[in-house]
Parts: C-alpha cells; sequence; structure tokens
C-alpha cells in the first residue's frame, strides 16, 4: 500500500538537543497523526492536526499540518532519553472512514 | 486516552496451526477496527478493516482465507490466522477509532506471532 516518506529515517542526537521531523505525502490528506513507538508496543497518539497551516503544541512537542496538506511536521524541544522510539506520521485518507496511512518511519537515538 | 487492548500479547505456534487474536476497545465502542502487521524495523501496514456486523474489508494482497476476521461486537474483533506458517511471523497491531471521533485512532499494544 502506499506510505508517506519521512526525513530522516533516523538520528541520533544528545541530551537536551531539540529535534525536527517531517513527513511528505503525494497526495492531500485531511488529518495527520503523529504516533511514537516503543519497541515491541503498539504506538501511542502524540498529536493530531485537523486543519491547514494549524499548529498544535503538547508539552515538549510541536506539530504543524502542512498549508499544501500534503505534509506535516514534528518538532521535539529539548529531549531527554525518554524520547528514544519511532516516531511514525499517519495521514487520514479523505472519504475512507477513519483509514489511516503510515509514513516510514523516524528512529530517534538520544545519547547522554 | 482511549484504550484498545491486545490478547495475546505474544503466541507461539507450530507450523500449520491456527492463531486468533483478539482486540478489545476497553472504554469506547467502534463500529470499525483495523489490523495491522510490521516487520521488524518497518512500518505498520494495513491489512484489513474490521466492520462490526458485515464483512471485512481486505487489502491489496491480504488473502481473506488465511486471515479471517470477526468483528463480533462493538467492543471486539478478532484475527484468525490461519495454516500458520513462519513467513506469517510478525506483529500484529489493531487500531479503533472512537465512535465519536472518527478523526482519532488508537492502538493496541500488539500480539508478536512467532511460527516455528
Amino acid at each position: 500500500g502506499q506510505q508517506l516518506n519521512q526525513s530522516p529515517q533516523s538520528m541520533f542526537i544528545q541530551e537536551g538537543e531539540d529535534v525536527s521531523m517531517n513527513c511528505t505525502s503525494s497526495s492531500i490528506f485531511n488529518t495527520w497523526l503523529w504516533y511514537k513507538q516503543d519497541p515491541g508496543e503498539g504506538p501511542v497518539l502524540l498529536i493530531a492536526l485537523y486543519k491547514a497551516g494549524e499548529l498544535t503544541s503538547n508539552g515538549r512537542l510541536t506539530a504543524q499540518f502542512g498549508t499544501t496538506r500534503k505534509d506535516s511536521f514534528l518538532n521535539i524541544s529539548a529531549s531527554i532519553p525518554s524520547d528514544v522510539g519511532i516516531y511514525f506520521c499517519a495521514g487520514l485518507d479523505p472519504g475512507t472512514a477513519s483509514k489511516l496511512t503510515f509514513g516510514t518511519g523516524t528512529r530517534l537515538q538520544v545519547t547522554l | 486516552g482511549a484504550v484498545v487492548s491486545q490478547h495475546p500479547s505474544w503466541v507461539i505456534c507450530k507450523s500449520g496451526t491456527s492463531v486468533k487474536i483478539e482486540c478489545r476497545s476497553l472504554d469506547f465502542q467502534a463500529t470499525t477496527m483495523f489490523w495491522y502487521r510490521q516487520f521488524p524495523k518497518q512500518s505498520l501496514m494495513l491489512m484489513a478493516t474490521s466492520n462490526e456486523g458485515s464483512k471485512a474489508t481486505y487489502e491489496q494482497g491480504v488473502e481473506k482465507d488465511k486471515f479471517l476476521i470477526n468483528h463480533a461486537s462493538l467492543t471486539l474483533s478478532t484475527l484468525t490466522v490461519t495454516s500458520a506458517h513462519p513467513e506469517d511471523s510478525s506483529f500484529y497491531i489493531c487500531s479503533a477509532p472512537d465512535r465519536r471521533k472518527t478523526d482519532t485512532q488508537y492502538f493496541g499494544p500488539g500480539t508478536r506471532l512467532t511460527v516455528l
């Protein structure tokens, strides 16, 4: 099936640094979701975006819904060791009743 | 947030046997649930959409007769992997949108299936 492209694919950063990742699609979405997945667990919803241009924060996390509706960005400020994991973006297909298309994932490693 | 559970969390079975995985929404009702599989270091790939009271909808390339889905109630969907083979070993994850807010989905903790 279709996948969204995320970049970077992986990143190693030091504790305290800020992190930016993005997600792009060839088609538009009406809703963008960002998830974090820890090893051996299911994804956990971080932020949901419902409108083009929307900027939403959840603690140290900030996400934006791109104005073209074909991309989204996630920023993590002042990273901490527990931020380690895989971050997935997901787009909600318009007109398909909650069917999600997932990104390829960004693996984040945080060093002390 | 809403809670979705899966059972079992892991299972090991012999080749040729069938395995049933349950997905439950604990504090909300879901007329639709989704089943994904995830191979190591890869993203989630949608397998099928489970619909309460009607047949499941399968994604292209997913064998209907091999992956049987039953959505018995507004809080329970089951995935049965029939005649499992080693290549079916994977991490199976379900998700459910809250019926009151269908644009947000909640995922179960996943089931690790290992077929020997």
